[in-house]
């Protein structure tokens, strides 16, 4: 009983680096969602996905990328990684839209010096 | 400009007591609010929600107050547990527009003291 899985868990870039936070869920959930939370603040939207083939951008996109092939799989590209993008990434799947229940993946801590 | 505040970064309250958490909102389209609790190293797991169309929904030890003429909600525990201490987020939606976006406040860390 999986949910939603991201990897890796912890990851420390320097800047000028680019990587990808990987998410996958096995719930057949059409709506994906990255989000960033920075301490102290709330959970940011970064992009969002309603279907395969379909993304679009949330508050705080700036600085990433985002793909959905499959719909299991919803990786976040970080391109030139900069020290303003050091947060937590949590990646969520719903069956409805918004006003559903999101399911949370752990969490993907970055670092960037 | 924050449209869903927690103005209290932080309450604690004794096992047995009751926890109120606030949330307010300055959206009016706003229509559909939930609550969402955190462990530390952990995603956020959905807690409770309530449509504007109700002043009030009820889980267990868990309600949900909302007050539309206010913009505001609060989630009430009774009886709290030392399990509850946790960071609550509120969170809002709007239907209309064909938003698919969450958003939400800073958080309210509460410890419920043995």
């Amino acid at each position: 009983n999986a949910g939603v899985t991201q990897t890796p868990k912890f990851r420390i870039l320097k800047i000028g680096q680019s990587m990808t936070l990987q998410c996958t869920q096995d719930m057949n959930h059409n709506y994906m969602y990255w989000y960033r939370q920075d301490p102290g603040m709330g959970l940011k939207l970064i992009y969002y996905s309603v279907g395969a083939g379909i993304t679009d951008k949330g508050e705080v996109p700036n600085g990433y990328n985002v793909s959905r092939s499959t719909t299991e799989d919803f990786p976040l590209r970080l391109e030139l990684a900069a020290p303003s993008q050091t947060s937590v990434y949590f990646c969520a799947s719903s069956y409805l839209r918004a006003t559903g229940e999101l399911f949370f993946g752990e969490g993907s801590r970055l670092t960037v010096l | 400009d924050q449209q869903v505040k927690q103005n209290s970064p932080s309450l604690s309250v004794q096992e047995g007591r009751i926890s109120i958490l606030n949330c307010d909102y300055t959206n009016s389209m706003f229509d559909y609010f939930l609550w969402y609790k955190k462990y530390p190293a952990e995603g956020p797991t959905f807690l409770i929600s309530i449509s504007s169309i109700k002043d009030k929904n009820e889980d267990g030890r868990f309600t949900v107050f909302l007050n539309k003429s206010a913009k505001h909600l609060s989630l009430h525990i009774v009886p709290s547990q030392p399990g509850d201490s946790a960071v609550y987020f509120c969170a809002a939606s709007a239907s209309e527009g064909g938003s698919e976006k969450l958003v939400f406040g800073k958080g309210t860390k509460l410890t419920v003291n043995p």
